[in-house]
Formats: C-alpha cells, structure tokens, sequence
C-alpha cells in the first residue's frame, strides 16, 4: 500500500524532444506527489509538486500530469536539454508527516 | 539561506562498528527526515524528528537510531554495521507547517562504505 511505482528505469531522448516518466501508486491517503532531480553526488532537489485537487500543473518546461481516478500521475520533461540529464524521483506523501515514499528513480539522458 | 549541510561527507568503516552521522537543517526548519539511498533499494524512509521527537519511523531495525537537538541539529547512529549498510544517508529539512505538503530540502548526503 506504501509503494510507489516508477517507469522507465533509463531513458534516453534527443536534445529538444519530450522526455516522459510515469508513476501509480496504491495508497489513496496520498494528497502530495513531488518530483525530484539528482545529480551525482547531490542530494535530490524538488522540481515541480502537485496535490490531487488539480490534473495538470506547468512550470516553465516541466509539467505535472496527474489522473486521481487510475492513480497515476506522470512527468513532462519538453524540449529537452543536455542539462537536465539526472536521475528523476517521484515521491508521494500523506497528510500524517513529512514521510516521503519515492518511486525507484529514472535515469534520464539527453543526447546533444 | 544556508541549505542543508551534512558531515561527514564522506566515511569509511568496518563490519560491527558504530557510525554517527550530522545534519544541519536550512535555518527555521523544524522537521529534519533521514533517508538510506542504495543502488537496489533505492530511496528509503529511516525517521523524521520534529522539535525532539521521533514523529515518524521507517521499517529499519533497531540499530538505526537517531535524536534531534533543541536547535534542530540531528544526528543519527548506526550500531554494529552491516555489510549491507553502504549507502548514501540523505538529510532533510522542512519547514512542517503540519499538511505533510511542505517542501522537503535534502542535503548532499554522506557517503558510508563498510568494509
């Protein structure tokens, strides 16, 4: 019921392509999905978050698409850059704490 | 502001020590979480401390412990390390305005190779 899962593992998109990564989680008490960048030997830094009230949200070349119904909600990465290779992690968390579960991460790599 | 800071950054052990780890929270932040991340595990929960208290707590055993100071400060303990104790351990801080929405901010993490 705490999972999260995380689609695809690796992706490799051109520079100035989409790049697209999914998640579904089981545990309907969830009500905050953010999504973090890492890159190697940082700490994750948050991207862009959403709560279920909303089914999209945008910001800048990132967007958040959110379906409460099929529990799942999914990243937009557009026009993709060299820059924004780094491993993605969605999270989710309830409203009890601060207890993020993440989804396994996906390694993303923008080919120039 | 200063973000999150971790020490070491670095440390290396061997099998059946005890390892203590530091985390500084970005100024005002009330809440500090601990993470292990690990190449087949991935992200994991290990505990959360708000004004003292272990709020929540991850499905870890006993040798993982932690403690947070009156000003925020954490720390958290490792006794008698396993080989399967490698990992990167991830600080972070949040500002807890109590919805479980608020921004979590990580820290680099420390890296912990036991031998």
């Amino acid at each position: 019921q705490q999972q999260v899962k995380q689609s695809p593992q690796s992706l490799i998109v051109q520079k100035g392509g989409i790049s697209i990564i999914n998640c579904a989680y089981e545990n309907t008490a969830f009500d905050y999905f953010p999504w973090y960048q890492q890159f190697p030997g940082k700490g994750p830094a948050l991207l862009i978050a959403i709560r279920p009230d909303v089914s999209e949200k945008k910001e800048g070349r990132f967007t958040i698409s959110f379906n409460k119904s099929a529990k799942q909600f999914s990243l937009h990465i557009m026009d993709s850059q060299p820059g924004d290779s780094a491993t993605y992690f969605c999270a989710a968390s309830s409203p009890s704490g601060s207890r993020l579960t993440f989804g396994e991460g996906t390694q993303l790599t923008v080919n120039p | 502001k200063a973000g999150v800071t971790q020490t070491p950054r670095y440390l290396i052990k061997t099998r059946g020590q005890q390892v203590t780890l530091s985390c500084s929270p970005i100024s005002g932040h009330r809440s500090v979480s601990w993470y292990q991340q690990t190449p087949g595990q991935g992200l994991q929960f290990l505990f959360e401390y708000f004004s003292e208290t272990q709020r929540n707590k991850g499905n870890f055993p006993g040798r993982f412990s932690g403690r947070q100071f009156s000003n925020s400060r954490s720390e958290m303990n490792v006794s008698t390390l396993e080989l399967g104790d490698s990992a990167l351990y991830l600080c972070a801080s949040s500002s807890a305005d109590g919805t479980g929405r608020d921004t979590q901010y990580f820290g680099p993490g420390t890296r912990l190779t036991v031998l």
